[in-house]
């Protein structure tokens, strides 16, 4: 079964620094990825999602950037923080069949 | 498009008692539908999910949900609440194409 990793796990930024939080997947093969935000007391927002490496797709427009430079690694990105940015960002593969998703541990983004 | 509406955004039940988390939904087609938990500073776990086959469900920790195609919802019961159950927990509608609508949460505590 898929294991996803991700990190860090907490993170505290300033304002206007940049950001990179990796995820990467272990026991599937081309998978799809997701990016997921988590706001505090909301559900969570689809951000990004790929289907293969160098495929990426915008849910919402937002200050985020996702790439995927390897088959079961995906990487969300920022150039510059807004206070806005910060929550618990979460990570999901698809599961082999019945639409499934299995998340990652998650890391929470505090930007001060 | 499809929506996902968790009536409860709050449920405080006593340990021993019965558990009704309540969720609607809307879809274009037949959808697949999860309930994931998530417990303080952790990622997401698969409780059950539905996908076309028995309408009621049952999933880990005494958990169950039931299809009602006539009143589109699927509602999460357990008939004891544990204080290990005091978590938040999310519907969510997931397309063919693994993507996901999740409802705001609701979030249950367990008194003694």
């Amino acid at each position: 079964s898929q294991t996803i990793h991700q990190w860090p796990a907490t993170l505290v930024q300033p304002v206007g620094s940049p950001l990179s939080l990796e995820c990467t997947v272990e026991g599937t093969s081309n998978p799809n990825l997701y990016w997921y935000r988590q706001a505090a007391g909301r559900g969570l927002q689809l951000l990004f999602y790929s289907v293969g490496i160098g495929q990426i797709s915008s849910e919402v427009p937002q200050n985020l950037s996702a790439s995927r430079p390897q088959d079961r690694q995906f990487i969300l990105s920022s150039k510059k923080l807004l206070l806005s940015d910060s929550g618990f960002y979460l990570c999901a593969c698809r599961g082999r069949g019945l639409n499934e998703q299995f998340f990652g541990p998650g890391t929470r983004l505090t930007v001060l | 498009a499809q929506s996902v509406t968790q009536l409860d955004s709050h449920v405080s039940v006593s340990e021993g008692t019965p558990v009704l988390l309540r969720c609607n939904y809307s879809s274009s087609y037949s959808p697949s539908l999860f309930w994931y938990v998530q417990h303080p500073n952790k990622g997401l776990q698969l409780l059950l999910k539905y996908t076309s086959a028995a309408t009621l469900v049952k999933g880990i920790n005494g958990f169950e949900a039931e299809f009602k195609k006539s009143e589109t919802s699927f509602h999460l019961t357990k008939p004891s609440a544990h204080m290990s159950d005091a978590a938040e927990y999310f519907c969510v509608v997931i397309t063919n194409a693994g993507k996901s609508t999740f409802g705001d949460g609701t979030t249950l505590t367990v008194k003694p």
